[in-house]
């Protein structure tokens, strides 16, 4: 099946910068890429998806950037704010389009 | 108002139970996903279904089974409960095909086997 990594593990900026998140995938096939940011004790939601006939998408602070040659993809958050600190989760829809896996997830602390 | 709901929130039982955590969308999605989640961790698949009679099984599925006898229902059920099995269980749920394609999460059920 689909295999995602994540990277790094956890993450700690200062408020203001940027950070980015690196996420690998091993299905060719795989042609959507989702984010989700999941606050502590919350379920995880939607932030911003990309699919593969993009190489780019933004909505504000947020960007999702694709390369599908090298089958990896990354996530910009920009101006960092303290409520930006949560667990981020990246994903890739895998064999047949119907299997949605995740990455490992990556812990942000965005630090005032 | 459209939403994926669980039930129960938390879940405390003894070990060789068997138990069932409910799972029902109000959104018409085809697909639905069980994952176990650690807090703040990893989600692991579990079991995903892209529609009505149909099952796959996920990474950790061995365990435990489920069914998909309604477009809105997708239960999961442990045939022997274990203190492994301590942890979050979230249900997803996404539409099939079209431009969004976004997957909902539930409010997940917290299970404690002692």
């Amino acid at each position: 099946g689909e295999n995602v990594e994540q990277h790094p593990s956890t993450l700690s900026v200062q408020e203001g910068d940027s950070a980015v998140i690196k996420c690998t995938y091993s299905d060719s096939a795989s042609n959507y890429f989702p984010w989700y940011k999941q606050e502590l004790g919350k379920r995880p939601q939607l932030i911003i998806d990309i699919r593969s006939n993009v190489g780019e998408k933004k909505d504000q602070r947020i960007a999702v950037t694709l390369n599908k040659t090298a089958k990896h993809f990354s996530l910009h958050i920009t101006e960092t704010q303290p409520e930006d600190s949560a667990v981020y989760f990246c994903a890739a829809e895998g064999n047949s389009g119907y299997a949605l896996n995740f990455g490992k997830g990556t812990s942000l602390l965005v630090t005032p | 108002e459209a939403d994926i709901y669980q039930t129960p929130r938390y879940l405390v039982i003894g070990t060789g139970k068997k138990i069932t955590l409910e799972c029902s969308q109000t959104m018409g999605h085809d697909k639905m996903y069980w994952y176990q989640q650690d807090p703040g961790m990893e989600l692991h698949l579990i079991h995903y279904s892209y529609g009505v009679n149909s099952t796959e099984k996920g990474d950790l599925s061995s365990e435990s089974t489920v069914s998909r006898i309604r477009t809105e229902h997708f239960p999961l059920t442990l045939e022997s409960a274990r203190p492994s099995h301590t942890s979050q269980y979230l249900c997803a749920s996404s539409p099939t095909g079209g431009i969004n394609t976004e997957a909902f999460f539930g409010q997940g059920t917290r299970l404690t086997v002692v």
